[in-house]
């Protein structure tokens, strides 16, 4: 099946330090998300992404729509403790959400 | 407005029992889905449903049953336990199927198959 190649698997930071994790594929997707879950809960949209190139902020985090539309980024800048847990970069093919694929998670700590 | 709600929040089963995973929303949305989450792997989607009576396959269906009988609710049922089905599930609702609207996840069941 379709894959999505997420990295790093996990970071640990110090608090204050910028973030950077990305998410490729073979495959040309229409859509790109990303999502957040905090321990014990459920993901949580972030940032939605259209179109190729496409850059788009929510707060300190932005996220971009590569050129190529196989892959994506997401940037987290000057990081706080409540930034800790794991960020989804999920892709769809023009199927919607039930064809969504998403990635295995970059798991985020932050050091106080 | 409580969103996406889920139980239970834990659970043990022996293997070869059934149980049902509840999910309901209050959104009035039309479409509804169940993952599972496994360690280190994405949310695979194991069933969905376009709106009340109509369901259909996601990408990991075997051993899982569904229903849709009302627009709120969307219940899983696991009717033979096995260690396999050990996972993290996710229940979700959106308004359409479209990325271009918000897919909002419950806050999980924690199933463990011994």
């Amino acid at each position: 099946g379709q894959q999505l190649n997420q990295s790093p698997q996990s970071m640990f930071i110090q608090e204050g330090e910028d973030v950077s994790m990305n998410c490729t594929s073979s495959s040309i997707f229409n859509t790109w998300l990303w999502y957040k879950q905090d321990p014990g809960e459920g993901p949580v949209l972030l940032i939605a992404l259209y179109k190729a190139g496409e850059l788009t902020s929510n707060g300190r985090l932005t996220a971009q729509f590569g050129i190529t539309r196989k892959d994506s980024f997401l940037n987290i800048s000057a990081s706080i403790p409540s930034d800790v847990g794991i960020y989804f970069c999920a892709g769809d093919l023009s199927g919607g959400y039930n064809k969504l694929i998403f990635g295995a998670g970059t798991r985020l700590a932050v050091h106080p | 407005n409580a969103g996406v709600t889920q139980t239970p929040k834990f659970r043990i089963l022996k293997i070869g029992q059934s149980m049902t995973l509840q999910c309901t929303q209050d959104m009035n949305h039309n479409y509804m889905y169940w993952y599972r989450q496994d360690p280190g792997m994405g949310l695979k989607l194991i069933y969905y449903s376009v709106g009340a009576g109509i369901t259909d396959k996601g990408e990991v269906p075997n051993g899982y049953n569904v229903s849709r009988s009302t627009t709120e609710d969307f219940p899983l049922r696991l009717e033979l336990a096995a260690p396999s089905q050990t996972s993290v599930y996710f229940c979700a609702s959106s308004w359409t199927s479209r990325p271009t609207d918000t897919q909002y996840f419950g806050p999980g069941t924690r199933l463990t198959v011994l």
